[in-house]
């Protein structure tokens, strides 16, 4: 069945310190995958999406994701973080089921970034 | 990026009412889905289309209706609420594989 986890509940990080957000899928096809962010009380705002080509994705905000197929794995990554980011980040993964295609989403990683 | 657009933002109301949940989008798109989440957790599909006259249940068994009578709008129903229902309700369009979601709806039930 076509799942995504998200190992981490929580990551704390510093100001200025680099991230980097798990993010692992189960899917028998080639997947589509996204990360979303959202801030309390908000909906989701998406980050980057991954279809095909370059396993390298730049997204907005300056983060970007690696695909990688061997893996099954889509991490989520920013250089430097900043206090602006902290947000619960979800990763989700397009699946066809049927005639259908819907979104899986993982469980979601809080991130608390400390001044 | 769609410009989607959710009201009321906040409800609280008490058992037995009978609610809607606007959705409104701007951009033509023909999908449109209804989520449910709690809070920190992750989301579940309670409804979606795939046009007008459209309407399919999703994954999480939900009380909820919807309707799609128009391209642009998609609301949420619920005939009798209950506490068991307080969640957030977020909706969502595409016109391919990639979904942009509207604020929410946050609701509560006394």
């Amino acid at each position: 069945a076509q799942s995504v986890t998200q190992p981490d509940i929580h990551i704390t990080v510093s100001e200025g310190a680099s991230l980097e957000l798990r993010c692992n899928y189960s899917y028998g096809a080639t997947p589509y995958l996204f990360w979303y962010v959202q801030s309390p009380g908000q909906g989701l705002q998406l980050l980057l999406k991954y279809f095909s080509g370059d396993t390298l994705v730049q997204g907005i905000k300056g983060f970007e994701a690696e695909f990688k197929r061997s893996q099954s794995s889509f991490n989520l990554r920013k250089p430097s973080v900043h206090w602006s980011d902290a947000a619960e980040y979800f990763c989700a993964v397009g699946a066809r089921m049927d005639s259908s295609y819907k979104l899986i989403f993982g469980s979601g990683t809080r991130l608390l970034v400390r001044p | 990026e769609a410009d989607i657009y959710q009201t009321p933002r906040y409800l609280v109301i008490g058992t037995g009412k009978k609610i809607t949940l606007e959705c409104s989008q701007t951009m033509g798109h023909d999908k449109m889905y209804w989520y449910q989440q709690d809070p920190g957790m992750e989301l579940h599909l309670i409804h979606y289309s795939y046009g007008v006259n459209s309407t399919e249940k999703g994954d999480l068994s939900s009380e909820s209706t919807v309707s799609r009578i128009r391209t642009e709008h998609f609301p949420l129903t619920l005939e009798s609420a209950r506490p068991s229902h307080t969640s957030q309700y977020l909706c969502a369009s595409s016109e391919s594989y990639t979904q942009y979601f509207g604020p929410g709806t946050r609701l509560t039930v006394l």
